[in-house]
């Protein structure tokens, strides 16, 4: 089955730097690549994603970008605010699953003041 | 319109004991996945539910069983509780065919 990959597992970056968090996956069938923001106490939220056919997608201080050839997908948040402090999972779906997610194991992000 | 709800929100309970967890998807969702979150982990896939069966299952045991209504809404079920099963369960949404799914606050429990 898929097996995604997540690194760092912890990044502190001073507010207003950039953080870059990165995942690899290993079915070359994925072609779905969700990222989620969890706070503490509630559940994942979705906050970008990008299908195999994009190369990269940008949605104000978050962009996402995939190369297909190395099965690695990265997420990159500009200009951070402490309100960006949460735990980030990537997630990889593969085609023949039935759109079930196969998830990194996160990535603790503090911004500080 | 109301996102995913999940109920309880905390539940405790002891080993060997039996314990169900509820499910109601966001409007205009037909698909139901339930996610076990172990403490500092990510979310791994149990199963999922559309049409009232369950159409994919990840790798846990058959104590692990759900159930989908007409109504779309689904409950998990957990027989024989053991310690490694304190965890996160999240519930997630989606209509048929769609690739996003929006996540529910989970059910934390805790087994004594």
């Amino acid at each position: 089955g898929e097996n995604v990959e997540q690194h760092p597992s912890t990044l502190s970056v001073q507010e207003g730097d950039s953080a870059v968090i990165k995942c690899t996956y290993s079915d070359s069938a994925s072609n779905y690549f969700p990222w989620y923001k969890q706070e503490l106490g509630k559940g994942p939220q979705l906050i970008i994603d990008i299908r195999s056919n994009v190369g990269e997608k940008k949605d104000q201080r978050i962009a996402v970008t995939l190369n297909k050839t190395a099965k690695h997908f990265s997420l990159h948040i500009t200009e951070t605010q402490p309100e960006d402090s949460a735990v980030y999972f990537c997630a990889a779906s593969p085609t023949n699953t039935g759109n079930q997610f196969y998830f990194g194991t996160g990535t603790s992000l503090t911004v500080i003041p | 319109d109301a996102g995913v709800t999940q109920s309880p929100t905390h539940l405790i309970k002891t080993r060997g004991q039996q314990v169900t967890l509820r499910c109601s998807p966001k409007s205009g969702h037909d698909t139901v996945s339930w996610y076990q979150q172990a403490l500092g982990q990510g979310p791994q896939f149990i199963f999922q539910y559309y049409e009232e069966e369950e159409r994919q299952r990840g790798n846990f045991p058959d104590r692990f069983s759900g159930h989908q209504f007409p109504n779309y809404s689904s409950e998990l079920n957990v027989n024989a509780l053991l310690l490694g099963d304190s965890a996160l369960y999240l519930c997630a949404s989606k209509r048929r065919g769609a690739d996003i799914q929006y996540f529910g606050a989970g059910t934390r429990l805790s087994v004594l």
